[in-house]
């Protein structure tokens, strides 16, 4: 069965310091991984997956699958980050539906 | 919006009734998702359509659940003789076909009281 965990459930930086949003993964397949972030009062959205390889809003996020990890880090945290940020896995074999991790809540305090 | 749209946003019914929530994907998105959320929990699986066909259902969907999508378009869930277990955020995500990126709607809470 395929399992994402996020161990944080929150996260209180300052503004400026760098961010590290953790997330493991189990899965017998190849996976593929996205972040999704819930800003407040507004609807989930992704943030970015694995596949692109994209910076978004300075985010970056590496496979690693010896470790299966799927770390989200950002060098600066600015305040507009708080939100919630959930880390998901897609099921290639049942219509791509998505696993979520538990959430973590991102605090950027001015 | 041209995203995703879930009605009700919030339903607060008493528990032994039937509730019935309805979900307007993006239009031409083959695939419609539902999840449920309860409170500090991630997303959950319940069912995904491709156009009007039901391909998989999560065993988390008793059998007082029931989702359509008659006509590949619009979907509804109901949930028969609730209870206040069912109490969560119920959303709703589309995608264009296999592989692309989910949108979401806003979701409704149902609380069962």
């Amino acid at each position: 069965a395929q399992r994402v965990t996020q161990p944080e459930k929150l996260l209180s930086v300052f503004k400026g310091a760098p961010v590290e949003l953790k997330c493991n993964y189990s899965y017998s397949g190849s996976p593929e991984l996205f972040w999704y972030v819930q800003y407040s009062r507004q609807r989930l959205q992704l943030l970015l997956r694995h596949i692109s390889r994209e910076s978004i809003k300075g985010f970056t996020a590496d496979l690693n699958k010896g470790e299966t990890s799927f770390h989200l880090k950002k060098p600066f945290a600015q305040e507009e980050d708080s939100a919630m940020y959930y880390c998901a896995l897609m099921n290639n074999n049942a219509g791509n539906m998505l696993t979520f991790g538990g959430g973590t809540r991102l605090m950027v305090k001015p | 919006d041209t995203g995703v749209s879930q009605d009700p946003r919030h339903k607060i019914t008493k528990r032994g009734q039937n509730v019935t929530f309805r979900c307007d994907p993006i239009s031409e998105h083959n695939r419609l998702y539902w999840y449920r959320q309860t409170l500090g929990q991630g997303p959950e699986f319940l069912t995904y359509f491709q156009n009007e066909a039901q391909l998989e259902k999560s065993r988390l969907l008793s059998d007082r659940f029931s989702a359509e999508r008659p006509k590949g378009s619009f979907s509804t869930l109901e949930i028969q003789r609730t209870e206040q277990g069912d109490s969560a955020m119920y959303l709703c995500a589309s995608s264009l076909e296999a592989n692309t990126e989910a949108f979401f709607g806003q979701g409704t809470r149902l609380t069962v009281v």
